[in-house]
């Protein structure tokens, strides 16, 4: 497709789990972002990549949050022992360069029971 | 520490009035500022932008208003249509897409 793509769409783990999301951006796009969206909340940053390498990581909350991207276009996170407040919907999105505006997924919902 | 604030969680207006939809900053570096519209179970979908250079910037329906002494923007839609039901975000950045700062989101509902 055209768009963002991540998956998979929703994610039930049990609290303690690791998990992995994947995101898939638009081709050609060199920047590539991570958000995170609580309920009620707006989406808040996680993580931007230029290229393969990780720009700017300073909104991930804690050491269990990780994210690569090899290749400079599939990106994947992953959180390491998940727990009940790691529950959000988490958006990735990407722009042709970090100066033009970034087009959304449509998120992964992750529950952790 | 909200650097983004969308003060009103919703908004009713009627089909063919006009939707004024307002944000509130605080932190004086941003200098980009965009509007994305949400649907339920997808992503936020970019709207309009508008850099602080500028106080104001139309797309058809769409005109963004920056006010950077009051550090306000303003989204206004006119006419107002069923399809813009949805929530809208505003966001800023201190330069281009990177790293943005995003309101809590305004639930606009266009009623027939």
């Amino acid at each position: 497709g055209a768009g963002v793509s991540q998956t998979p769409s929703n994610k039930v783990t049990e609290k303690g789990k690791y998990v992995e999301l994947r995101c898939d951006p638009i081709s050609g796009h060199t920047a590539l972002y991570w958000y995170r969206q609580s309920l009620g909340q707006g989406p808040e940053f996680l993580i931007y990549f230029q290229g393969t390498g990780a720009a700017d990581d300073s909104g991930l909350p804690n050491d269990r949050f990780f994210a690569v991207r090899p290749e400079g276009s599939v990106s994947t996170l992953k959180i390491q022992r998940t727990e009940r407040g790691d529950s959000a919907v988490y958006l990735c999105a990407s722009s042709l360069t970090v100066d033009t505006e970034a087009f959304f997924g449509q998120g992964t919902r992750l529950t952790v029971v | 520490d909200q650097q983004v604030k969308q003060n009103s969680p919703s908004l009713s207006v009627q089909e063919g009035r006009i939707s004024i939809l307002n944000c509130d900053y605080t932190n004086s570096m941003f200098d980009y500022f965009l509007w994305y519209k949400k649907y339920p179970a997808e992503g936020p979908t970019f709207l309009i932008s508008i850099s602080s250079i500028k106080d104001k910037n139309e797309d058809g329906r769409f005109t963004v208003f920056l006010n950077k002494s009051a550090k306000h923007l303003s989204l206004h839609i006119v006419p107002s249509q069923p399809g813009d039901s949805a929530v809208y975000f505003c966001a800023a950045s201190v330069e281009g897409a990177q790293k943005l700062v995003f309101g809590q989101g305004t639930r606009l509902t266009i009623n027939p």
